[in-house]
């Protein structure tokens, strides 16, 4: 079964600080891994999408990366800012042409302190 | 920057009722998906769309669901017989045809089943 884990649950940081998100998946076959912001209540948008051949792909001060050999990604958010506050969620999509089934993780929940 | 919109933003409904969900897609975009998030858990996929068909539903897309494009722009979400457990965050999603991983998310319509 599709799975994706994601750690920690929740995160506190200062403003101004960095922090790393992780996402372990176990998905196949593998077609993308996406990470998404998502505001209490909104829709999640999109921060960064990588493939297969990827390792990794920069948003401003978002950085993700990919492993497939190990099937882990991190986010990495760099200089936190209070509007960083939301849940961070990992998306694994199985398939190809064209069909991409998804499989979201919980998300973690991040919280930037003054 | 064109969006996804949803409509109603929050609909109550009672056991047993249909209801409609509302989707406008971004105009070019050709792939269309449901989502739902019962509060406090994990987004889950419920159906993708392509060319007038489902092209990948979940299980929990049951009979109860179905989806349709009634005209150009709209794209909706019925439920024939709601039940307690429907109560959710629906979000819909488009995607353009060369980049189908790429997806868009709306704000949600949040469905409570009294």
């Amino acid at each position: 079964k599709n799975q994706v884990e994601q750690s920690p649950q929740s995160l506190i940081i200062l403003e101004g600080k960095n922090c790393t998100l992780q996402c372990n998946y176990t998905v196949s076959p593998f077609s993308n891994l996406r990470w998404y912001k998502q505001d209490t209540g909104r829709g999640p948008v999109s921060l960064t999408i990588m493939t297969f051949s990827e390792n990794t792909k920069s948003n401003g001060r978002y950085t993700a990366t990919l492993d497939a050999d190990t099937k882990q990604s991190s986010l990495h958010i760099t200089a936190s800012q209070l509007s960083d506050s939301a849940s961070y969620i990992c998306v694994v999509s199985a398939g190809s042409g064209g069909s991409y089934i998804p499989t979201f993780g919980r998300g973690t929940s991040l919280i930037v302190h003054p | 920057e064109p969006e996804v919109t949803q409509t109603p933003s929050h609909q109550v409904t009672q056991m047993g009722q249909e209801v409609i969900l509302r989707c406008v897609p971004i105009s070019n975009h050709l792939y269309f998906y449901w989502y739902r998030q019962i509060l406090g858990q994990k987004v889950e996929f419920l159906v993708s769309f392509y060319n007038n068909e489902i092209s990948e539903k979940s299980e929990i897309f049951d009979d109860q669901f179905s989806v349709e494009r009634p005209d150009g722009s709209n794209f909706t979400l019925k439920i024939r017989s709601t039940k307690l457990e429907d109560s959710a965050m629906y979000f819909c999603a488009s995607s353009p045809r060369d980049r189908g991983y790429e997806q868009y998310f709306g704000p949600g319509t949040r469905l409570t089943v009294t």
